[in-house]
């Protein structure tokens, strides 16, 4: 009985590297989300996906980043080109239907930008 | 506008005293959902509990108490004899039926339980 797994756990990257975050959700969960927390801040709605389909981004910045949710496998985010701004911790959460649903969250990418 | 508040930034109390962790939203929507999260220092984040809007009874678990009022806009915390293991930091969150698959965090309340 799984929870939501993320992998790695820690990511270091110097500027300019990419960076790949990947999110596996609770079995029977098709709904993905990405969250972003800044040191000492809480955590700020990046994106919503399900299986194959993005269906709201609104929290995404406009560069270098993208998300995916493939048919099979894990839930990607992907930071092209990263800066020392990108560092946080990543969480990625999953539900069993949107809205109202609770959403589990797994145990977070740490990501360091040196 | 900042939807859900969490006034206090850091808390320290003396185990087994009382305490307390205010939380204040904002909304236009009619049906909401609010939730409260344990980040403890090992960084996961822990789901405690969901309310909706058409539920305003007050709900307890064990140490853990849930103050829901509409009136105040207010969805407050309490734990009872806290203990160490209770040393974390506490979000509250809004889930809105309009925006629907976002949820929107406060800034989170570190609490820290003094042996």
């Amino acid at each position: 009985n799984a929870g939501v797994m993320q992998n790695p756990r820690h990511l270091v990257r110097r500027r300019g590297q990419e960076a790949r975050l990947r999110c596996s959700p609770m079995k029977g969960h098709s709904h993905v989300y990405w969250y972003r927390q800044l040191p000492e801040e809480g955590l700020k709605f990046m994106v919503y996906l399900q299986k194959e389909n993005i269906i709201d981004e609104s929290g995404m910045p406009k560069e270098r980043f993208s998300a995916e949710f493939p048919k099979e496998g894990p839930s990607i985010l992907r930071i092209q080109q990263v800066v020392r701004g990108d560092s946080a911790a990543y969480f990625c959460a999953s539900s069993p239907g949107q809205g109202w649903h609770t959403q589990y969250f797994g145990p977070g990418t740490r990501l360091t930008v040196l | 506008a900042q939807k859900v508040t969490q006034a206090q930034t850091e808390i320290s109390v003396v185990e087994k005293e009382d305490v307390t962790l205010d939380c204040v939203y904002e909304t236009r929507d009619t049906t909401y959902y609010l939730f409260w999260y344990k980040q403890p220092p090992s960084g996961e984040l822990v789901f405690l509990i969901r309310r909706n809007s058409f539920d305003e009874q007050n709900e307890i678990s064990g140490r853990y108490s849930w103050n829901f009022q509409k009136s105040t806009s207010s969805f407050n915390f309490t734990i009872t004899a806290s203990q160490v293991v209770d040393s974390a930091v506490y979000f509250c969150a809004l889930s809105e039926a309009s925006t629907g698959n976002q949820f929107y965090f406060g800034t989170g309340t570190s609490l820290t339980v003094i042996p």
